[in-house]
C-alpha cells in the first residue's frame, strides 16, 4: 500500500505570498492518478488537481500542481484570505496524504 | 449538475452494521466513465478511502486492506444509488463518511462529494 506523506504540517504565510506544499509517494505513482484538494472548515474536499498538474473545473491559474514519480507539488500563488484551510494529496483515487494547513495572516 | 445525497443513521451500537446510502443525481451508477467512493474522516486518522465500486460492462468492487474483510460498497441501479455497509463496528468506526465520485478522465480523482454524515458509535 502506498503511503503519502505530505510537508509542512502547517504553513503560515501573509496575502499575496507564494505557498509551496509537497507530496512524497513511498513508491513511485503514475503522475495520471495525484490528485490535490482543499478542504474548509465544515466543508467536504474539493478538487483542485488531477493528473498531477490539470487544474479541475472552476479552479483558478493561482494553483499549480506539478512532479513526478515519488515527489509532488502544489503551488499556490499569490494568496488570498479563502485559500487557508487544509490541502490534502491522493493516489489512484484512493489513499490520501496527511494534508498541510494553510494559515492566512 | 451532479449532486450526490447521503442518507443513514448517525447512531450506530458497537459490534452492529453501518450501513449509509449515497443518491445520486445529474449522472448514473452506471456511468462506464465514473467511480462511485465511500470515504471518511476523523480527527485521529484524517482522510481515510474505503473503497469503490464501478461498472466496466461488468460490476467491480475494491476495498482498502484495512477494511477488506468487513465492509461491502454495492450500487443499485433500479434507485441509482450506492451504499455502504460496514460490520462489526467499534467506537474507532466514528467518523465523518463520505460518498464521492471520481472520473476516469480526472484520473478516478473526486469530482463531485456528498454532504457527509456524522456518525457516532455508541450503545
Amino acid at each position: 500500500e502506498i503511503v503519502l506523506t505530505q510537508s509542512p504540517g502547517t504553513l503560515s504565510l501573509s496575502p499575496g505570498e507564494r505557498a509551496t506544499l509537497s507530496c512524497r509517494a513511498s513508491q513511485i505513482v503514475s503522475s495520471k492518478y495525484l490528485a490535490w484538494y482543499q478542504q474548509r472548515p465544515g466543508q467536504a474536499p474539493r478538487l483542485l488537481i488531477y493528473g498531477a498538474s490539470s487544474r479541475a473545473t472552476g479552479i483558478p491559474d493561482r494553483f499549480s500542481g506539478s512532479g513526478s514519480g515519488t515527489d509532488f507539488t502544489l503551488i499556490i500563488n499569490r494568496l488570498e484570505p479563502e485559500d487557508s484551510a487544509v490541502y490534502y494529496c491522493q493516489q489512484d483515487g484512493s489513499s490520501f496524504g496527511g494534508g498541510t494547513k494553510v494559515e492566512i495572516k | 449538475q451532479v449532486q450526490l445525497q447521503q442518507s443513514g443513521p448517525g447512531l450506530v451500537k458497537p459490534s452492529q452494521t453501518l450501513s449509509l446510502t449515497c443518491g445520486i443525481s445529474g449522472d448514473t451508477v452506471s456511468n462506464d466513465n465514473a467511480a462511485w467512493n465511500w470515504i471518511r474522516q476523523s480527527p485521529s486518522r484524517g482522510l481515510e478511502w474505503l473503497g469503490r465500486t464501478y461498472s466496466r460492462s461488468q460490476w467491480y468492487h475494491e476495498y482498502a486492506l484495512s477494511f477488506k474483510s468487513r465492509i461491502t460498497i454495492n450500487p443499485d441501479t433500479s434507485k441509482n444509488q450506492f451504499s455502504l455497509h460496514l460490520n462489526s463496528v467499534t467506537p474507532d468506526d466514528a467518523a465523518v463518511y463520505y460518498c464521492a465520485r471520481g472520473l476516469v478522465l480526472t484520473g478516478l480523482g473526486f469530482d463531485c462529494w456528498g454532504q457527509g454524515t456524522l456518525v457516532t458509535v455508541s450503545s
